[in-house]
């Protein structure tokens, strides 16, 4: 089956700072892969998304690329803020297999100190 | 800000009864589809609905159901509460396209406790 698999966190880190996330996942064929952000008391939003091997999804400053080869699509940013500080969710959606849901990562908070 | 409206914010209910959320979609969006996000399970899909029709099912029991009405506006329906069920209930929709595309826009959830 289809699974995302995310770096635990907390993430703390200062402003400026240099941001990874990981991700990798599982799943058969090529599926569609995203992130998605959750400011405190709301709901998600699509930050970016690739949808084949190679691409690349940017928004924000953020940037993640659909590498094939290692499963994985990590996030990175090169500077946060304190206004980055979020939970970020990955994703995929995997037409091949019929099913038009998304199965998400457990997610990964972010904490930007000033 | 995306303007997907849920409703209500917050509800408390206790076991056995039973519970109607709601959401509406940006206009002109025809796919919605229902997260329940807790602690423990993260974020799990229940149901999707394009064009009034449900499209995909989670795995989820019988007691959790919902519907889709000609103005897009969706409703989901748990019966018989659970303490398990207590959660942040998702809604989203997708585009404006013929598929309905990836979900986009999420509203800000409906948070439900059960006593």
């Amino acid at each position: 089956g289809n699974s995302v698999t995310q770096m635990e966190g907390p993430v703390t880190l200062s402003e400026e700072a240099f941001l990874t996330i990981n991700c990798t996942y599982t799943a058969t064929g090529y599926p569609s892969l995203f992130w998605y952000v959750q400011y405190p008391g709301e709901g998600l939003q699509l930050l970016l998304k690739a949808t084949k091997a190679d691409d690349k999804g940017s928004n924000k400053g953020f940037e993640a690329t659909y590498r094939k080869e290692t499963t994985s699509f990590h996030l990175e940013k090169g500077s946060v803020q304190v206004s980055d500080s979020a939970v970020y969710f990955c994703a995929l959606r995997n037409l091949n297999t019929g099913r038009r849901a998304l199965t998400f990562g457990s997610g990964t908070r972010l904490q930007v100190q000033p | 800000k995306a303007g997907v409206t849920q409703t209500p914010r917050y509800l408390i209910k206790t076991r056995g009864q039973q519970v109607t959320l709601s959401c509406s979609p940006i206009s002109g969006h025809r796919s919605v589809s229902w997260y329940q996000q807790t602690p423990g399970q993260g974020l799990q899909f229940l149901f999707e609905y394009f064009s009034e029709t449900q499209r995909n099912k989670g795995n989820f029991p019988g007691r959790f159901s919902g519907r889709q009405f000609s103005n897009s506006r969706s409703e989901m329906n748990v019966s018989t509460l659970e303490l398990g069920d207590s959660a942040l209930y998702l809604c989203a929709n997708g585009g404006t396209g013929v598929m309905g595309g990836q979900p986009q826009h999420f509203g800000d959830g409906t948070r439900l406790s059960i006593l």
